[in-house]
């Protein structure tokens, strides 16, 4: 199964802060379609997790554009330019161009 | 709109099974890709399986292979899974998640359905 290792596990904040999560994996995400199916995730608490970037960068409709994705092959991050109150929770990447998909352990971003 | 509405929490007792639901609504149930998700208590998320209504085909992570059963009835749109021989390791918070469109991986959930598993 594809590991995708997220780094930090933890990210202290202040609000208006731009940080940056990394998601990288044991294999390359390009799929032989020519698409890269990997996804961030956003679970705020006693939440499911919602959808913000899918295909690496295509950011989903309705999320604030603070939000973006960026990489490719094995290497991806999530930057959030400007960290507001309502973006605290656990960050999860996501792939599913090898099955099974898998989940990265997640990225917990708490004010500072 | 696209909704997904979970079954309720469950407690159960061990080497039970148990059946949660996924009822859908605001598209077409038989052409989209529904999975399941586990997360337990204070950890990440697992990927379970996904089901393809329209035809009854499925996939299972092979660690929940033998655990959880995937079905779905298009008569009602409501996807189910079964998980069987429970133990408190299936303690857990279990998610239905949809694609829709295909390249929207993960892009609608359920709310989430609680089983305990506990004597």
């Amino acid at each position: 199964d594809v590991v995708l290792t997220q780094t930090p596990p933890t990210l202290s904040a202040t609000i208006g802060q731009s940080v940056s999560i990394s998601c990288r994996s044991s294999q390359s995400l390009l799929h032989s379609n020519g698409n890269t199916y990997l996804n961030w995730l956003l679970q705020r608490p006693g939440q499911p997790p919602q959808l913000l970037i899918y295909l690496v960068s295509r950011l989903e409709s309705g999320v604030p554009n603070r939000f973006s994705g960026s990489g490719s092959g094995t290497d991806f991050t999530l930057k959030i330019s400007g960290v507001e109150a309502e973006d605290l929770g656990v960050y999860y990447c996501v792939q599913s161009t090898h099955a099974p998909p898998t989940f990265g352990a997640g990225t917990k971003l708490e004010l500072k | 709109q696209v909704q997904l509405q979970q079954s309720g929490t469950e407690l159960v007792k061990p080497a039970s099974s148990v059946k949660i639901s996924c009822k859908a609504s605001g598209y077409t149930f038989t052409s989209n890709y529904m999975h399941w998700i586990r997360q337990q208590p204070g950890n990440g998320l697992e990927w379970i399986g996904w089901i393809y209504p329209g035809n009854g085909n499925t996939k299972y992570n092979q660690k929940f292979d033998g655990k959880a059963t995937l079905t779905a009835d298009k008569s009602s749109s409501t996807a189910y899974m079964q998980l069987s021989s429970l133990t408190s390791e299936d303690s857990a918070v279990y998610f239905c998640s949809l694609n829709y469109p295909g390249i929207r991986g993960f892009a609608y959930w359920g709310q989430g359905t609680l089983v305990t598993v506990s004597s």
